[in-house]
């Protein structure tokens, strides 16, 4: 079973504050992901990674930063926190197959930032 | 780009009953892929199904998706839906576009309820 684990699980970050959200894959999945999830929105990507020392923008990559320091680790960090960023965060990993690959995702963190 | 439209953010349902959640999509890519995701309340989303190929039924815990690249979609359905359905559903777009490029686009979600 695919496993991603997320830390922490709940946060709250004061405004201008920096926060760094952190994901573990133990799949050993070339990708990973983060998504944010807003009521009607869905999920929307912010930032993913091809492989350790990669990063790429999403679709709503403005205010957040990414890290892949390794193959397991993939890091979000927001470094001034804004209220505009409270919200629940998913991150991902997936094979780099064509057609069926699926993401497998992590619990979610829940970041409140007042 | 490439979209994702749920229509629906809330279709309710009483126990029993078929429903249908609609998903159509707008793509310039002919390689494409399509999953459909259930989120339960304070889980991680995980995949119900997925598809290729056009016009092939697909099944899994007894919902069934069908890709119509005619008609750019890929609703989900369930014959007689149950209690334990209640969930969201994500309809979700991947071009093959080459490279190692695998992103998923999702649709905004749709939030099935269902009644006794």
């Amino acid at each position: 079973e695919a496993a991603v684990t997320q830390s922490p699980r709940n946060k709250v970050a004061v405004t201008g504050g920096k926060v760094t959200l952190s994901c573990n894959q133990t799949n050993n999945h070339n990708n990973m992901y983060w998504y944010r999830q807003d009521t009607g929105h869905g999920l929307r990507l912010i930032h993913y990674s091809y492989g350790a020392g990669s990063t790429e923008k999403g679709d709503i990559p403005d205010g957040y930063k990414a890290s892949r320091p390794s193959q397991e680790n993939f890091s979000l960090i927001l470094e001034l926190a804004t209220p505009s960023q409270t919200s629940v965060y998913f991150c991902a990993s997936g094979a780099p197959l064509r057609g069926y690959a699926e993401q497998f995702f992590g619990p979610g963190t829940r970041l409140t930032v007042l | 780009g490439d979209s994702v439209t749920q229509t629906e953010g809330l279709v309710t349902v009483t126990e029993g009953l078929p429903v249908m959640l609609n998903c159509t999509y707008q793509t310039a890519y002919s390689d494409v892929a399509f999953f459909w995701y259930v989120q339960y309340l304070n889980e991680a989303p995980k995949l119900l199904l997925r598809s290729s190929t056009d016009n092939k039924r697909t099944e899994h815990q007894g919902f069934h998706a069908t890709l119509h690249k005619s008609s750019s979609s890929f609703h989900l359905q369930k014959s007689s839906v149950q209690l334990s359905d209640s969930a969201l559903y994500y309809c979700a777009l991947r071009v093959n576009s080459g490279g190692s490029n695998a992103k998923l686009t999702f649709g905004k979600g749709t939030k099935l309820s269902v009644k006794s």
